[in-house]
């Protein structure tokens, strides 16, 4: 297996604009994640599921920010519209078991 | 309810140093415990972990052991090399993983 696949790995997008983060989880992982990571706030939990189903979005930081995940191999994180606060590097993770597996990451910036 | 404490960053050493990154945690019940790596420009990476007390994780030349009596899962190293320099997370529990800041180390020549 390939891995976690994150896309785009870099996207820079003027404030305002909708953007659209992708993830292709580890076939067969039951759990998929999304993670924020800044300087100032280190990582964060946005939001998880599990088969394919919202379990906890409570991190997810305000209305702009929404997540869907249609199908076991396939999950999006969209922010709309974006502001330059929402500049970070963002990480899908899938998870069976014991182990959760990274994706290399999105570095967002909104400029 | 569960939850770990990692002793805050960042700590710089000189290669071949000693290192400790202390990591206890609260909970009802015996939870597995796990460090994560996070090299730069990378996603975290599962480094060691211990499912029950007294295990003893290591990989890489890490190590940590589940003590139950204090509580605790301390990251050790005894000879650390430039590349070990990383973000080092410590968690507890498999399906609800916020891991916190991390703790920095930067190893120098």
């Amino acid at each position: 297996d390939a891995g976690v696949i994150q896309s785009p790995r870099h996207e820079v997008t003027e404030m305002g604009q909708e953007v659209t983060l992708r993830c292709k989880p580890i076939s067969g992982h039951d759990y998929l994640f999304w993670y924020r990571q800044t300087m100032m706030r280190g990582l964060e939990l946005l939001i998880y599921f599990n088969n394919n189903v919202p379990i906890d979005d409570s991190g997810m930081p305000e209305d702009r920010f929404s997540a869907k995940m249609p199908n076991a191999s396939f999950s999006t994180l969209k922010i709309q519209p974006s502001e330059p606060r929402d500049s970070a590097v963002y990480f899908c993770a899938s998870q069976t078991g014991a182990e959760a597996f990274f994706g290399q990451g999105t570095r967002l910036t909104v400029v | 309810g569960n939850s770990v404490t990692q002793m805050e960053g960042p700590v710089t050493l000189s290669e071949e140093a000693f290192l400790t990154i202390n990591c206890t945690y609260t909970a009802t019940g015996y939870p597995s415990l796990f460090w994560y790596v996070q090299y730069p420009g990378e996603g975290l990476q599962l480094l060691l972990k211990a499912t029950k007390a007294d295990d003893k994780g290591s990989n890489k030349g890490f190590e940590a052991t589940y003590r139950k009596e204090t509580t605790s899962f301390h990251l050790e190293k005894g000879s650390v090399q430039v590349s070990d320099s990383a973000v080092y997370f410590c968690d507890r529990v498999l399906h609800d993983m916020r891991f916190g800041a991390g703790t920095r180390l930067t190893v120098k020549p």
